[in-house]
């Protein structure tokens, strides 16, 4: 399994532009969460799906924020219009609930610049 | 809200030696507690985990301890080496929460050779 893919690995656009990353959860699994690290807030949980349903986005932090979840196999993560604040990493991971040893696996993760 | 308060947020430790982080928690309804370990580019992933009815898990130079009165759980990496420099992450589960996962602030450990 190639692991959770996710793209771009880096973004940079200007302030105001939309911006859309995508994840790919390894098959299987059936739960998938999109989280934002900075180093002043560390690791905040934005939504997460089980069954491509959303359960919590009370992480999202504002109206600028979307996430969808049309299939089990795919899942993106929109920002419009995107702000210089939004610049972090955005991971994706997902899991399989009822998996003995349970864990997350998380993607390789999104670097976003908003110039 | 901080249910998970982990330290030291930085850790400094020469080749050979121990090095231990813990992670204090307020909520009983935790019933997962795994520590996961970050490389710079990289994702965190899952490193040891422990569950409740255990006070103690060993898998190679790393070892999870559990006082579950006391509401914390350590990790202890024994023989430390310049290759565990990464930061490490607590991140206790809710229990019948859709497995969310808690994860603690992080600490950044380096290993001098």
């Amino acid at each position: 399994d190639a692991g959770v893919i996710q793209s771009p690995r880096h973004e940079v656009t200007e302030m105001g532009q939309e911006v859309t990353l995508r994840c790919k959860p390894i098959s299987g699994h059936n739960s998938l969460f999109w989280y934002r690290q900075t180093m002043m807030r560390g690791l905040e949980l934005l939504i997460y799906f089980n069954n491509n349903v959303p359960i919590d986005d009370s992480g999202m932090p504002e109206d600028r924020f979307s996430a969808k979840m049309p299939n089990a196999s795919f899942s993106t993560l929109k920002i419009q219009p995107s702000e210089p604040r939004d610049s972090a990493v955005y991971f994706c991971a997902s899991s399989l609930g009822s998996a003995q040893e349970f864990g997350y696996t998380f993607g390789s993760g999104t670097r976003l610049t908003v110039v | 809200q901080q249910q998970v308060k982990q330290s030291p947020q930085s850790l400094i430790v020469q080749k050979g030696g121990i090095s231990i982080i813990n992670c204090a928690y307020e909520n009983t309804a935790f019933d997962y507690f795994p520590w996961y370990q970050q490389f710079p580019g990289k994702g965190p992933a899952l490193l040891i985990a422990i569950r409740p009815d255990v006070s103690e898990k060993k898998e190679g130079r790393f070892t999870i301890s559990f006082n579950k009165s006391a509401k914390q759980f350590s990790l202890h990496i024994m023989d430390s080496q310049p290759g565990d420099s990464a930061t490490y992450f607590c991140a206790p589960r809710f229990r019948n929460a859709g497995n969310m996962l808690t994860f603690g602030g992080g600490t950044r450990l380096m290993v001098k050779p």
